[in-house]
C-alpha cells in the first residue's frame, strides 16, 4: 500500500519555468513531509521539509505548500534551471515509533535549456 | 551538517558469494540507521530498520538470513547480502538518525550516496 502517491511521473518544464509537484497522503499521524532530490548513482539529498502546522515554507527558490486539510502538499521550484533536472522524491514520518520515511513513487523532472 | 558515508560505491561481484556495505555516520552518533533498496526508475523500498546493539527489524518480504544487518556501534551499520544472485543486483541505499536527547535525533534524515550492487 502505497502511504504517499504522487504525480506526475515525470514533468519536463522551459528554463525559467515553474515546476510543480503534487504529493497527497492518507495517515493523519504523519507530522513531517520532506522533498528530497536524487541525481543518478547518488543518494536522495534533503531539499526542503514542512511540518503540518505550517501551509507554507520558502527556502530560496523551493517552496513547499501544505494543506492539512486536503491531505496534500506540492513542491514548487521557482525559475527552473537545467541543473534541477533530477528525481524528486517527497516523503512523509510518523511523530512516533520507527520513524523511518514513507517515500512517494518520484518525479523525474528535466528542465530543457 | 550530518554525514552518512557508504562504502563502497560500487560492487560487481559473482554469484553465489557475499558483499558487505558500510554505513557510517561521520559526524554524529546514529542509533537507528535504515537500509533501503531501490530499483531502476522506482522510490526507495525500506528492507529494515537497524537499532544499534540489537537486532534490526525487516520489513514484510524482505529475507533476513539472506540481508544480514549488523549495527555493532552507533557509527557503523553494515548490510550483507548473502550468497547473491543476480536478482540481487540493485542499488542499495543507507540513512541514519540520531541519538534520542540531541540535535541529530529529530533532524532530517541524512542518506548515503548508496552502492551500487552488479552480481553477474
Amino acid at each position: 500500500q502505497q502511504q504517499v502517491k504522487q504525480s506526475p511521473q515525470s514533468l519536463i518544464v522551459q528554463k525559467g519555468g515553474i515546476s510543480i509537484i503534487n504529493c497527497a497522503y492518507e495517515n493523519t499521524a504523519f507530522d513531517y513531509f520532506p522533498w528530497y532530490q536524487q541525481f543518478p548513482g547518488k543518494g536522495p539529498a534533503l531539499l526542503i521539509a514542512i511540518r503540518p502546522d505550517v501551509s507554507e515554507k520558502k527556502e530560496g527558490r523551493f517552496t513547499i505548500s501544505f494543506n492539512k486539510s486536503a491531505k496534500q502538499f506540492s513542491l514548487h521550484i521557482m525559475d527552473s534551471q537545467p541543473g534541477d533536472s533530477a528525481t524528486y522524491f517527497c516523503a512523509a514520518r510518523f511523530q512516533t515509533g520507527a520513524n523511518n520515511l514513507f517515500f512517494g513513487t518520484g518525479t523525474r523532472l528535466t528542465v530543457i535549456p | 551538517g550530518a554525514v552518512v558515508s557508504q562504502h563502497p560505491s560500487r560492487v560487481i561481484c559473482k554469484s553465489g558469494t557475499s558483499v558487505k556495505i558500510e554505513c557510517r555516520s561521520l559526524d554524529f552518533q546514529a542509533t537507528t540507521m535504515f537500509w533501503y533498496r531501490q530499483f531502476p526508475k522506482k522510490s526507495l523500498m525500506l528492507m529494515a530498520t537497524s537499532n544499534e546493539g540489537s537486532k534490526a527489524t525487516y520489513e514484510q518480504g524482505v529475507e533476513k538470513d539472506k540481508f544480514l544487518i549488523n549495527h555493532a556501534s552507533l557509527t557503523l551499520s553494515t548490510l550483507t547480502v548473502t550468497s547473491a544472485h543476480p536478482e540481487d543486483s540493485s542499488f542499495y541505499i543507507c540513512s541514519a538518525r540520531g541519538v534520542q536527547g540531541t540535535s541529530s535525533y529529530n533532524s532530517p534524515l541524512h542518506f548515503g550516496n548508496g552502492t551500487r550492487l552488479t552480481v553477474t
